[in-house]
C-alpha cells in the first residue's frame, strides 16, 4: 500500500511561470509533511515543510497548501527559474521517525 | 560544521554476496536513518538508529541489517544479495529527540548487484 502518492511524474514549465505538484496521502496520524529537492548525484535536500496544524506556509518563492480533510498537500514554486530543475518528492511522517516518500515529480523548467 | 558522508560512493557486488554501506553523520546528529531509492523512485525507508539503538524498521526483510557506534556513525549490511537490491543507498542524519528536527541526506552509494 503506497502511503504517499504524488503526481505528475513529470512537470515542464517556462521560466517565469508556476509549477504545482500534488500529493495525496493515506495515514491520518502523519503530523509532519516535508517536500525535498534533489539534484542528479545528490541526496535530497529539505525545501519547505508543513505541520497540520497550519493550511499554508510560504518560504520565499516556494509555497505548501495543506488541506487536511482531504488528506491533500501542494507544493507551489513562483516565478520558476531553470535552476529549480530537479526532482522534488513529497514525504510524510509520523513522530519524525519513518518517512514515507512519493515517487518523485521531475521538473524542467524552460529559459 | 561537516555534512553528511557516506562510503564508498560506487559499489558493485554479485549476487549472493553480502555488503556494508557506511554512514558518518553531521556533527552533533545522534540519528541516522537509511533509505533505498530505486531508479525513478522516491526513497525507501529502511531502518533509524537513534544512539545506538533502532528505533523503527520499514517494510525490508531481516537481511538488511544495521549498527550504529558510539560517535554516532552507521554501517548497513544487506546479505544474500538480490538483483533487486540494485539502488542507491541514502542515509541521512538528524539530532533526535522531542522536537522535530530536520534530517540531512548524504551523497548516496550506488549498489549494483550482478
Amino acid at each position: 500500500q503506497q502511503q504517499v502518492k504524488q503526481s505528475p511524474q513529470s512537470l515542464i514549465v517556462q521560466k517565469g511561470g508556476i509549477s504545482i505538484i500534488n500529493c495525496a496521502y493515506e495515514n491520518t496520524a502523519f503530523d509532519y509533511f516535508p517536500w525535498y529537492q534533489q539534484f542528479p548525484g545528490k541526496g535530497p535536500a529539505l525545501l519547505i515543510a508543513i505541520r497540520p496544524d497550519v493550511s499554508e506556509k510560504k518560504e520565499g518563492r516556494f509555497t505548501i497548501s495543506f488541506n487536511k480533510s482531504a488528506k491533500q498537500f501542494s507544493l507551489h514554486i513562483m516565478d520558476s527559474q531553470p535552476g529549480d530543475s530537479a526532482t522534488y518528492f513529497c514525504a510524510a511522517s509520523y513522530n519524525f521517525n519513518k518517512f514515507y516518500f512519493g515517487s518523485g515529480t521531475k521538473l524542467n523548467v524552460k529559459p | 560544521e561537516t555534512g553528511v558522508t557516506q562510503s564508498p560512493t560506487h559499489l558493485i557486488k554479485t549476487r549472493g554476496q553480502q555488503v556494508t554501506l557506511r554512514c558518518s553523520s553531521q556533527s552533533g546528529h545522534n540519528t541516522v536513518s537509511w533509505y533505498q531509492q530505486a531508479l525513478g523512485q522516491g526513497p525507501q525507508f529502511i531502518f533509524q538508529y537513534y544512539r545506538e539503538e533502532e528505533n523503527g524498521r520499514g517494510n525490508f526483510p531481516p537481511r538488511f541489517s544495521g549498527l550504529q557506534f558510539p560517535n554516532y556513525s552507521s554501517e548497513l549490511n544487506v546479505n544474500a544479495l538480490e538483483l533487486d537490491d540494485s539502488a542507491l543507498y541514502l542515509c541521512a542524519s538528524s539530532l533526535g529527540g522531542p522536537i522535530y528536527n530536520e534530517q540531512f541526506f548524504g551523497p548516496g552509494t550506488r549498489l549494483t548487484v550482478l
